[in-house]
């Protein structure tokens, strides 16, 4: 399997752009979470999803900031607008039910400039 | 609440010797604990995991960690550190009770290893 994976892996936009993150959950994961990463704040969980469905997004900033899961191998994360605040390293991670461990991406590093 | 502390921002080892990265954790019920590294520029890699039996739990690339649940503690150990080993190690906790599946994460401790 090829992991989880993200796309862009770098990401550098003007403020006011809307930026798309976007993952694919290792196959037959049932869960998926996105998670923020900053110096000043660590690693904070954003929203999870499971069976395609959101569970808990109280981890999202503002309203600025959506995510969307279609179907069981793509999510995405949405920040509409941007601001330089929001520059940070995105992960995607996904799991198994049951299973405990999760799985992460490579994760996305956004600069909004 | 649930939560996870690693005291130390920063620890520092001299190759061969052994290391210690601590982690200390507060849950409401039985905790399943972990223990992640991050290599630059990289997402975070599983180590190792604590669900049940044994207090002592072995894992990857020659990590060990401990379970004491009296001092709610679950530190990461390895008998020789090797320069490699340097990272940022992160501690996690879940209480399926009462949070599902819903990791809490430890600030990060940044492992130097000096030849």
């Amino acid at each position: 399997d090829a992991g989880v994976i993200q796309s862009p892996r770098h990401e550098v936009t003007e403020m006011g752009q809307e930026v798309t993150l976007r993952c694919k959950p290792i196959s037959g994961h049932d869960y998926l979470f996105w998670y923020r990463q900053t110096m000043m704040r660590g690693l904070e969980l954003l929203i999870y999803f499971n069976n395609n469905v959101p569970i808990d997004d109280s981890g999202m900033p503002e309203d600025r900031f959506s995510a969307k899961m279609p179907n069981a191998s793509f999510s995405t994360l949405k920040i509409q607008p941007s601001e330089p605040r929001d520059s940070a390293v995105y992960f995607c991670a996904s799991t198994v039910g049951g299973t405990d461990t999760q799985y992460f991406g490579p994760g996305t590093r956004l600069t909004v400039l | 609440a649930q939560s996870v502390a690693q005291p130390e921002d920063q620890v520092n080892v001299a190759e061969g010797n052994p290391l210690t990265v601590k982690c200390t954790y507060s849950v409401s019920g039985n905790p399943y604990l972990f223990w992640y590294v991050q290599y630059p520029n990289r997402g975070l890699q599983f180590l190792l995991k604590y669900i049940t039996g044994d207090n002592l739990v072995k894992g990857s690339y020659g990590f060990e960690a401990e379970f004491n649940k009296s001092q709610t503690s679950f530190h990461l150990k390895k008998p020789s550190a090797l320069v490699s080993d340097s990272a940022l190690y992160f501690c996690a906790v879940r209480d399926p009770l009462t949070t599902g599946n819903q990791f809490y994460f430890g600030t990060g401790t940044s492992l130097t290893v000096i030849p």
